[in-house]
């Protein structure tokens, strides 16, 4: 069975300062790969999602993820992180082909330091 | 763009009784939706999925007769607690499927907090 495992739990950044977000997967074959910010009150908004192609994608509100085969990973990043990009973010995994299930990571909560 | 509604948005009841939560597509048809539930400080655990016209289908582990699901129209997917028990307690979320194959993406509703007492 596929799985996803965030290993930071929780982050501290200040305005203005670069942002890594790890995500590791195990899945058999090449998964659909996904970034989600989840906000108090909101659902959970797609920040970006990786299906084939290009290994550097790009999303919403400045961030971006590379995909790495050889580490199984899928790790999301902003240059220039925002006091508004405090939240949970999760990234899952979606099963190639039917089904369309989503695993998710258990999140990392991000602390933005003004 | 895609807007999925969930109501009510918070709800408490008595242990025993009954609770229906409604997950709406607002403005596109989704056959086939999804019903997560949230633990504090844990990830999104998939309970089912719930496809139009058809039963859901259950993860294992879920009782499907303590949830039941019935997706009645392309819109409208809803999720029925029964004898709830504090145990239940939870944030449940349900995402509606849009596209298909590599094109498809799950939008979110912003979430139903049940509390049991």
């Amino acid at each position: 069975a596929q799985s996803v495992t965030q290993p930071d739990i929780h982050i501290t950044v200040s305005e203005g300062a670069s942002l890594e977000l790890r995500c590791n997967y195990s899945y058999g074959a090449t998964p659909y790969l996904f970034w989600y910010v989840q906000s108090p009150g909101q659902g959970l908004q797609l920040l970006l999602k990786y299906f084939s192609g290009d290994t550097l994608v790009q999303g919403i509100k400045g961030f971006e993820a590379e995909f790495k085969r050889s580490q199984s990973s899928f790790n999301l990043r902003k240059p220039s992180v925002h006091w508004s990009d405090a939240a949970e973010y999760f990234c899952a995994v979606g099963l190639t082909g039917g089904g369309n299930k989503l695993t998710f990571g258990t999140g990392t909560q991000l602390k933005v330091e003004l | 763009g895609a807007v999925v509604s969930q109501h009510p948005s918070w709800v408490i009841c008595k242990s025993g009784t009954s609770v229906k939560i409604e997950c709406r597509s607002l403005d596109f048809q989704a056959t086939t939706m999804f019903w997560y539930r949230q633990f504090p400080k844990q990830s999104l655990m998939l309970m089912a999925t719930s496809n139009e016209g058809s039963k859901a289908t259950y993860e294992q582990g879920v009782e499907k007769d303590k949830f039941l699901i019935n997706h009645a129209s392309l819109t409208l997917s809803t999720l029925t607690v029964t004898s709830a028990h504090p145990e239940d307690s939870s944030f449940y979320i349900c995402s509606a499927l849009k596209g298909r194959g590599s094109s498809y993406e799950q939008y979110f509703g912003p979430g139903t907090r049940l509390t049991v007492t």
